[in-house]
């Protein structure tokens, strides 16, 4: 089955306490993508891979990296979070630019 | 940053009626996209369109590109109760670059009473 698959689902963390939210992707799209969804702020675009070893910031970028060593995976690395990080988290991916994208299921980060 | 303008923010209907709801803009965009999100998960892409004035369907869901570029329409007929969820609309333009960003709604929250 097609699908992006995001790890952990649900993640209660501290401040300042390093991690990895993975992102694999089983349709060898050469394009992906985090966003973080917020109420009244709706989805917003951190950092984004257009092939391996190519990524660039999105609009929110600040307290987050993000790596392409392989095509399948697209890892969000929060190295010190903080309560402002307090999210819903999607990645995603996509064969080319059209905008046609496959969401994962989300990743739902409390920073307390 | 910038979004669009997505209305309404939230219908409650009958099952059984249409819905109609839209994105519009003040900029040009060359590709307008619905999704739709149910509680739990992630967003799910419904209609695609590329074409200024294009009408596309799938299934009871029907959208429109809007001529001047700057619009479009999901309308849903005979609702049902699996229709409920957060319909998102958004817009890409291609800029010089890589990254054709889609500009997101702040989308519309659609509950059906059965």
């Amino acid at each position: 089955e097609a699908q992006v698959t995001q790890n952990p689902r649900y993640l209660i963390t501290v401040t300042g306490k390093k991690l990895t939210v993975t992102c694999s992707q089983n349709m060898n799209h050469e394009y992906m993508s985090w966003y973080r969804q917020d109420p009244g702020l709706g989805l917003r675009q951190i950092y984004y891979s257009m092939n391996v070893e190519v990524t660039d910031k999105g609009d929110v970028p600040e307290g987050y990296k993000v790596s392409r060593k392989e095509k399948r995976n697209f890892p969000l690395i929060l190295e010190s979070p903080s309560p402002n990080q307090t999210s819903l988290y999607f990645c995603a991916s996509s064969p080319d630019t059209t905008g046609e994208l496959f969401f994962g299921e989300g990743s739902r980060l409390t920073v307390l | 940053g910038q979004q669009l303008n997505q209305s309404p923010q939230s219908m409650f209907i009958q099952e059984g009626e249409d819905v109609s709801m839209n994105c519009t803009s003040s900029s040009i965009f060359n590709t307008w996209l619905w999704y739709k999100q149910e509680p739990g998960e992630g967003p799910v892409l419904l209609i695609a369109l590329y074409k200024a004035g294009e009408l596309t369907s799938n299934g009871r869901l029907t959208a429109q590109f809007g001529i001047t570029r700057k619009d479009s329409f999901l309308n849903i007929s005979a609702s049902i109760p699996s229709d409920v969820g957060i319909y998102f609309c958004a817009g890409q333009r291609y800029p010089v670059g890589n990254n054709r960003k889609l500009i997101w709604g702040l989308g519309t929250s659609l509950a059906v009473n059965p």
